[in-house]
């Protein structure tokens, strides 16, 4: 069965510095989506991508975040400067249609450390 | 505002018990229900949707709109079904609204 991927399973940053965190969605599907939890946390959302673009963003998805689908098939977020209140693990998950209507895949996350 | 509240951090039961875990939510319109599972050392992935009303590995979960709930529940719990378990809600836009989770541990 076909699984959404996220590279590092594991970053180590120091405050102030870029990070770039990539994810494969499943290849034919068109919905694409940031969550992120806190240690000891909920799940939070964090952005929506579709067509291209930004279909919706939270509060926690300021100025420092960013999402871009490169190459058609990596999905990546950047935060420009990261926070040591970013640490967390960050997920990306894919979906065929508007979740809903099929199963939301997500993938095994990526931890991200801010020293 | 949109909400979702799982007030047990843990249940714990033993193997053949059934078990109930709580999901309660605030939405002022129609909203979609979700249960998410995360077994351990896996990714997280789909239980149940309200909106399919089908049973997965035994698993039940009816929306009670009168009560804002949408409990999962299973009348005989197995020692597989350990999972750290999300009710997750969906209103007019695609996020979903998770609530902090219960951990489910099955005792044999």
């Amino acid at each position: 069965e076909p699984e959404v991927t996220q590279t590092p399973s594991h970053q180590v940053t120091q405050m102030g510095q870029e990070v770039i965190l990539r994810c494969v969605p499943i290849s034919n599907h068109l919905y694409f989506y940031w969550y992120r939890q806190i240690l000891g946390q909920k799940v939070e959302f964090l952005v929506s991508f579709y067509n291209n673009e930004i279909s919706e963003k939270s509060e926690i998805f300021d100025d420092q975040f960013s999402v871009e689908r490169p190459d058609g098939s990596n999905f990546t977020l950047k935060i420009r400067s990261t926070k040591l209140e970013d640490s967390a693990m960050y997920f990306c998950a894919s979906g065929r249609d508007r979740q809903g209507n099929v199963p939301l895949h997500f993938g095994n996350g990526t931890r991200l450390t801010v020293t | 505002a949109q909400r979702v509240t799982q007030p047990e951090k843990l249940l714990s039961v033993f193997k053949g018990a059934p078990v109930e875990l709580k999901c309660n939510y605030s939405y002022s319109g129609s909203p979609e229900l979700f249960w998410y599972v995360q077994y351990s050392r896996q990714r997280l992935q789909l239980l149940l949707r309200h909106i399919s009303r089908e049973s997965i590995k035994g698993f039940t979960a009816d929306l009670n709109k009168g009560e804002t709930s949408f409990h999962l529940k299973k009348p005989f719990a197995q020692e597989e079904d350990s999972a750290m378990c999300y009710c997750a809600l969906k209103g007019n836009t695609d996020k979903l609204i998770f609530g902090t989770g219960t951990r489910l541990q099955v005792f044999p």
